[in-house]
């Protein structure tokens, strides 16, 4: 079984821009959870998509969303970038949410100029 | 979420058994442990988890503590590919997200 994919894996943006991340779970995992890691704040919560609709949220500002298709896959969009929204993005996809294994993907580096 | 405390940094000379401890003293009766890890530039990889009694799978055992208040993750045979950041986490089972701490650095010496 393919694991959780996440496209692109590097990407390099300038302050103001905006940027969508992909992520394609685990086949038959409705669940999909994004992360942002940095090395002072350490893994942080984003939000949580199932079924189509965002399950739950952390505390991010509202430049931070997401988006769950019928299929599973989700994207996040974070827009006017920040230079401290430089981070490796992780999407982990799951069967039930945080009852379950969360299975990670590789992530994406963003970088922000 | 019950707070956990690991220490910073372990060795383990490859072949060896890596006992990776855990403190949970505040964890509630309905707060499962799990252990995930992360290699370097990789995303974090499960590994186990458990409520009250000890489990055991193909990648290592966890054994709890009677009161719950502590764990130990082993790795039976440490691998220089089990060099990693492991880390200890007490999910509430109503809660969705995920929250690391600082994890414990295990370095495995060939």
């Amino acid at each position: 079984k393919a694991g959780v994919t996440q496209t692109p894996r590097y990407l390099i943006k300038t302050r103001g821009q905006q940027v969508t991340l992909s992520c394609s779970p685990i086949s038959g995992h409705r669940s999909v959870s994004w992360y942002q890691q940095t090395p002072g704040q350490g893994l942080q919560f984003l939000f949580e998509y199932f079924s189509e609709t965002q399950r739950n949220k952390g505390n991010f500002p509202g430049r931070f969303s997401g988006r769950q298709f019928s299929n599973s896959r989700s994207e996040m969009n974070v827009s006017t970038l920040e230079l401290g929204d430089s981070a490796l993005y992780l999407c982990a996809s799951s069967l039930q949410g945080a009852r379950n294994e969360q299975f990670f993907g590789p992530g994406t580096r963003l970088t922000v100029l | 979420d019950a707070k956990t405390t690991q220490p910073p940094s372990m060795d383990c000379a490859e072949g060896r058994a890596a006992n990776l401890p855990c403190n949970h003293s505040t964890i509630s009766g309905n707060e499962y442990v799990y252990w995930y890890r992360q290699i370097h530039s990789q995303g974090p990889q499960y590994i186990i988890h458990g409520l009250k009694n000890n489990e055991t799978n193909e990648m290592a055992s966890l054994i709890i503590t009677e009161d719950r208040k502590s764990s130990t993750l082993i790795l039976p045979h440490a691998t220089l590919r089990d060099t990693a950041v492991y880390y200890c986490i007490v999910i509430n089972t109503g809660r969705r997200a995920l929250t690391f701490g600082s994890g414990t650095r295990l370095q495995v010496q060939p």
